[in-house]
């Protein structure tokens, strides 16, 4: 089956600078890659997701690059804020009925 | 507010005892997630259902069972608890039947087992 790695399991940086996370899958057939956010006391929050056609996806701060012949795909958030301070989870979809999820990060933006 | 309701949001019992978490999806979603989130864990798939019928099965325990009803309403029931069942437990639905599909989750139902 589908497992999804993801490093680093935490993540330290200053307000203002970029936070990269970075997942790897081994399931060649999987298609679909959400991005999860859960805040301290909630439930996951999808913040952004990138498709297997697409290598590339942007949303304001945020972007996904997928890179399928390596099966690596990662999380860039760029002017990093104080409320981006969360445990993130990357996730992936064969097109079945299972999202897996990586172990998560937890990041902490400092001010 | 994602849309999906989860009650209770803590509940507190004993080991050998059993246990009824519920899920409302969001209006509309058919499909229906469990996952357990346990102390600096990822997200550990349990099962899916979709309209009423059960289409996928993770890592689910044979003391735990769920079932989805006709009003699409949850219910993942844990027996004879042990220590280590003691986690946060996630409901999350979709509109379809899960490929490729966003999930959203409710706030969870933090479960100790003492």
């Amino acid at each position: 089956g589908e497992n999804v790695e993801q490093h680093p399991s935490t993540l330290s940086v200053q307000e203002g600078d970029s936070a990269v996370i970075k997942c790897t899958y081994s399931d060649s057939a999987s298609n679909y890659f959400p991005w999860y956010k859960q805040e301290l006391g909630k439930g996951p929050q999808l913040i952004i997701d990138i498709r297997s056609n697409v290598g590339e996806k942007k949303d304001q701060r945020i972007a996904v690059t997928l890179n399928k012949t390596a099966k690596h795909f990662s999380l860039h958030i760029t002017e990093t804020q104080p409320e981006d301070s969360a445990v993130y989870f990357c996730a992936a979809n064969t097109g079945g009925f299972k999202t897996i999820f990586g172990a998560g990060t937890r990041l902490f933006v400092k001010a | 507010d994602s849309g999906v309701t989860q009650t209770p949001k803590h509940l507190i019992t004993a080991t050998g005892q059993r246990v009824t978490l519920r899920c409302s999806p969001r209006s509309g979603d058919l499909s229906v997630y469990w996952y357990q989130q346990s102390l600096d864990q990822g997200l550990q798939f349990l099962i899916q259902y979709y309209n009423g019928e059960e289409r996928a099965k993770g890592n689910i325990l044979e003391r735990f069972s769920a079932q989805q009803f006709p009003d699409l309403h949850s219910e993942l029931n844990l027996s004879s608890l042990e220590l280590g069942d003691s986690a946060l437990y996630f409901c999350a639905s979709s509109v379809g039947q899960g490929e490729n599909e966003k999930l959203f989750f409710g706030s969870g139902t933090q479960l100790s087992v003492l």
